[in-house]
């Protein structure tokens, strides 16, 4: 069967800090995988997707980065972070083909 | 611009009874549709999806019902339990391409009372 790990599970950073949320797959091959975030009261918002090593596409403009140096890791990453930049980070993987995403369990972070 | 609308931030009903949860789209290229759980710091949870081909789908206590024409779609739970309390989100996603990205509604709270 299928797992996703996220780690760390929660994560207090001070303003200008980097950032690096790591997350794997397990039990399936050439997934797409997803960053989310969910802020404080609000929906979920695409943050990155990937249909491939190396091959990232980005929503939204913002002080993010993603990569996908392996088949199954998506990293999330800033060289520095913002206040704004607080959430709850959520990976996905989905299979290629309409259906659905598959969530890890989510990291929260609060920048300080 | 909001594709995936849930209008109702909250909803709560009495245990046993029909929950109802809608969900308005406005993009005509959706084509799937899916209901999520979520509980409080956690990852959401597919409840059930929907084809675009089809107009209802059930499993157990959950059903979907898609109205294309008005682009609207509800989740239907019978008979509600103090368990199911916590945030649906409505999400679709789009035919073409490869990468099958969902846009996500707000959410919407549900409270069983029991």
């Amino acid at each position: 069967s299928q797992t996703i790990h996220q780690w760390p599970a929660t994560l207090v950073q001070p303003v200008g800090s980097p950032l690096s949320l790591e997350c794997t797959v397990e039990g399936t091959s050439n997934p797409n995988l997803y960053w989310y975030r969910q802020a404080a009261g609000r929906g979920l918002q695409l943050l990155f997707y990937s249909v491939g090593i190396g091959q990232i596409s980005s929503e939204v403009p913002q002080n993010l980065s993603a990569s996908r140096p392996q088949d199954r890791q998506f990293i999330l990453s800033s060289k520095k972070l913002l206040l704004s930049d607080s959430g709850f980070y959520l990976c996905a993987w989905g299979l290629r083909m309409p259906g659905e995403q598959y969530f890890g369990p989510g990291t929260r972070l609060t920048v300080t | 611009d909001q594709q995936v609308k849930q209008n109702s931030p909250s909803l709560s009903v009495q245990e046993g009874r029909i929950s109802i949860l809608n969900c308005d789209y406005t993009n005509s290229m959706f084509d799937y549709f899916l209901w999520y759980k979520k509980y409080p710091a956690e990852g959401p949870t597919f409840l059930i999806s929907i084809s675009s081909i089809k107009d209802k789908n059930e499993d157990g206590r959950f059903t979907v019902f898609l109205n294309k024409s008005a682009k609207h779609l509800s989740l239907h739970i019978v008979p509600s339990q103090p368990g199911d309390s916590a945030v649906y989100f409505c999400a679709a996603s789009a035919m073409g391409g490869s990468n099958y990205k969902l846009t996500f509604g707000k959410g919407t709270l549900l409270t069983v009372n029991p």
